[in-house]
Formats: structure tokens, C-alpha cells, sequence
């Protein structure tokens, strides 16, 4: 099982529609989560961080459960700007801050 | 302007040679690290460093090698042993801290031909 899995999609969405992506992890003990986002041959750049409580920035919502062992990502009133990969990212036990991060899951908001 | 840089931004090798990418930073971060992505993969931990003069292996770390001599720079060798060099290389860093995202440099893509 990887450490980290994602539906790779893609999601093709019009504009306006509202998007959720769900991310496992394995290890029951990670410490902290991301959601970054990635466009196309660029570098990934911090989207949001997780938190146990979730947690809101405008149209975007992050989840976690700590339970079941999943984020989500939840993407409301989708705009074309908002197409690129979105990594989901787990900071496991252990220290020196080693992120295990997911393949990605490929969004395209269409017209 | 704090960040991270790296060059070249695009680099071309033949087979056999090795070669060394650049990576700078400027925001006083402690822990530097190196990824490799390759098309439809996450990113894979090449080789970290917590502090200067200290750095330790990654997932990947077989044909590579690393230096970390100052505290803003963290360069990263591609050598001849690297069996399929051909990718994506990353370069972040991050306070010395259990729960901080590490902040990415632009990438350098490297091709061996």
C-alpha cells in the first residue's frame, strides 16, 4: 500500500462546479498535512495546510480524519484558474520534517 | 526578495557525465531537501540536510551526491551511476520544525541524451 494514495483523475469540471478530492495515508501517526497545488512543469506551491479542525481559505475547503485516515479537498464555484494537479502531502512521525507526498490528482475546469 | 533559486532552469547531459545542479536560498532556513518527480509520480526524497556540514539519504539516494558546505546553498550532483537521470528535480526548504511545508525552488529539468 502506498504511503500516500490519490485518485489521479482527471476531473473535468465546468466552471462554477463545486469538486471534492479525497486523499488516504498510511501511517496512523503522521503529524501534519498539505494540500499543495502543482501546474503544469512548474514547482508545487503550498495551497493550505490541514488541520484536525479543517479549516477554510474562500472557495477552498480542507478536511482531516484522523479515523479513517483521510483529507479531503473540497474546491467550491471552480474558475478555469483553478486547473492544475493538487498533491496531497503527509508529514509522518520520525522528525526532520520528511514530507511524503502523493502523485496528484489532475483537475480541468472547462468553459 | 526571500526564496528559493535554482539553475540551470533546463540542462541537457550525455550519457557518463556527471552534473551539478544549483540550489540557494535566502530565508534562513535550517533543513534543505531534494526531490525527483518524474510524469504521473509524486515527488521522491533524494537526499536532506537539517544543518550545515550534515545530511543524510532520501528514498532515492543511489547516484547522487550532495554538499552542504553554507547554510543557503545545498547543491546536487547527478553522476554517471544514476542509471535514468532524465527528470524533474526539485529543490525546497523549511524551518526546523515537525509541522512547517517546505517552500519549493522553480525546478531544474534535466535531459541526458
Amino acid at each position: 500500500r502506498k504511503e500516500v494514495e490519490q485518485d489521479p483523475g482527471p476531473f473535468n469540471v465546468p466552471e462554477g462546479a463545486t469538486v471534492a478530492f479525497n486523499c488516504t495515508y498510511s501511517n496512523s501517526a503522521s503529524q501534519s498535512f498539505f494540500w499543495y497545488r502543482q501546474d503544469c512543469r512548474k514547482e508545487p506551491k503550498l495551497l493550505m495546510s490541514v488541520y484536525s479542525s479543517g479549516n477554510e481559505d474562500g472557495r477552498f475547503t480542507a478536511q482531516l480524519n484522523r479515523a479513517s485516515q483521510y483529507i479531503s479537498l473540497l474546491i467550491r464555484d471552480s474558475k478555469l484558474s483553478d486547473s492544475a494537479t493538487y498533491l496531497c502531502v503527509v508529514n509522518p512521525p520520525g522528525g526532520y520534517n520528511k514530507l511524503i507526498f502523493g502523485a496528484g490528482t489532475r483537475l480541468a475546469v472547462h468553459p | 526578495d526571500g526564496g528559493i533559486t535554482q539553475s540551470p532552469k533546463y540542462l541537457f547531459r550525455k550519457e557518463g557525465q556527471n552534473v551539478t545542479l544549483s540550489c540557494e536560498q535566502n530565508l534562513n532556513h535550517d533543513a534543505m531537501y531534494w526531490y525527483r518527480q518524474d510524469p504521473g509520480q509524486g515527488l521522491r526524497l533524494i537526499y536532506y540536510s537539517q544543518i550545515v556540514n550534515d545530511f543524510q539519504k532520501g528514498d532515492i539516494a543511489e547516484g547522487y551526491s550532495v554538499s552542504r558546505e553554507k547554510k543557503e546553498s545545498f547543491p546536487l550532483t547527478v553522476t554517471s551511476a544514476q542509471k535514468n537521470p532524465t527528470a524533474f528535480y526539485l529543490c525546497a526548504s523549511t524551518t526546523w520544525s515537525s509541522y512547517n511545508e517546505q517552500f519549493f525552488g522553480p525546478g531544474t529539468r534535466l535531459t541526458v541524451l
